[in-house]
């Protein structure tokens, strides 16, 4: 069964900090992988996703993730916080099923940008 | 355009009231999508409708019905609902819901905040 899970539900950061966040992967087959941002009473934006096109993706807002196999993992990550950038984020796995697909996601991280 | 649209964005209802809630896409998507989503919790899948089509229920109580009259439109049709029925229900629609579309971005609308009394 795919899966993926999130290390760290808070994560604290200083603005113009690196901010990181970790997401490992359970699957057994080449996983397609998701991060999206959640922004307080709104729905959920795509940051990226990765397809196997590249083990480094770019995303929208600075975000950028990279795609490891030896470690099964697809953390998040951003040179610089900025103040927009406090939110919920959630990496999500895309699952086969025979009716058709289906996102599973892991438990969110919350982060809160400190000035 | 990337947008989905959702109405309304609040609804406060009692256990035997019916109401609906909306969703609406023009991206030309075939896939579209409901989520509950808990606070605090990341979004579960309700149902998914590929080409008009229910394709996936997760076991969702006979409560909430969805619908899709056509490939632009998703209803979701909510009947005796309880208080633990309080939650987000975010709409998502892709490219190609089916096998086939692994890498479907699913795109989402800003939600409808429901509360049951």
């Amino acid at each position: 069964a795919q899966s993926v899970t999130q290390l760290g539900s808070h994560v604290s950061v200083s603005e113009g900090a690196l901010v990181l966040l970790r997401c490992n992967y359970s699957s057994s087959v080449p996983p397609y992988l998701f991060w999206y941002v959640q922004y307080p009473n709104q729905g959920l934006q795509l940051l990226l996703k990765y397809t196997s096109a590249a083990t480094l993706v770019k995303g929208i807002n600075g975000f950028e993730a990279e795609f490891k196999k030896s470690e099964t993992s697809f953390h998040l990550t951003k040179p610089s916080a900025h103040m927009s950038d406090a939110a919920e984020y959630f990496c999500a796995v895309s699952v086969i099923k025979a009716a058709g697909n289906k996102l599973t996601f892991g438990g969110g991280t919350r982060v809160l940008v400190k000035p | 355009d990337t947008e989905v649209t959702q109405t309304p964005k609040h609804l406060v209802m009692g256990m035997t009231n019916k109401k609906s809630l909306k969703c609406e896409q023009h991206m030309g998507h075939r896939a579209m999508y409901w989520y509950k989503q808990k606070a605090k919790k990341p979004p579960e899948l309700m149902f998914v409708y590929s080409y008009e089509k229910l394709s996936i229920n997760e076991s969702v109580p006979s409560r909430f019905s969805p619908e899709c009259p056509n490939s632009s439109l998703l209803n979701l049709h909510l009947h005796a609902l309880q208080p633990e029925d309080s939650a987000l229900y975010l709409c998502a629609s892709s490219q190609d819901g089916t096998s086939g579309g692994l890498t479907d971005t699913q795109y989402f609308g800003p939600g409808t905040r429901l509360t049951v009394l």
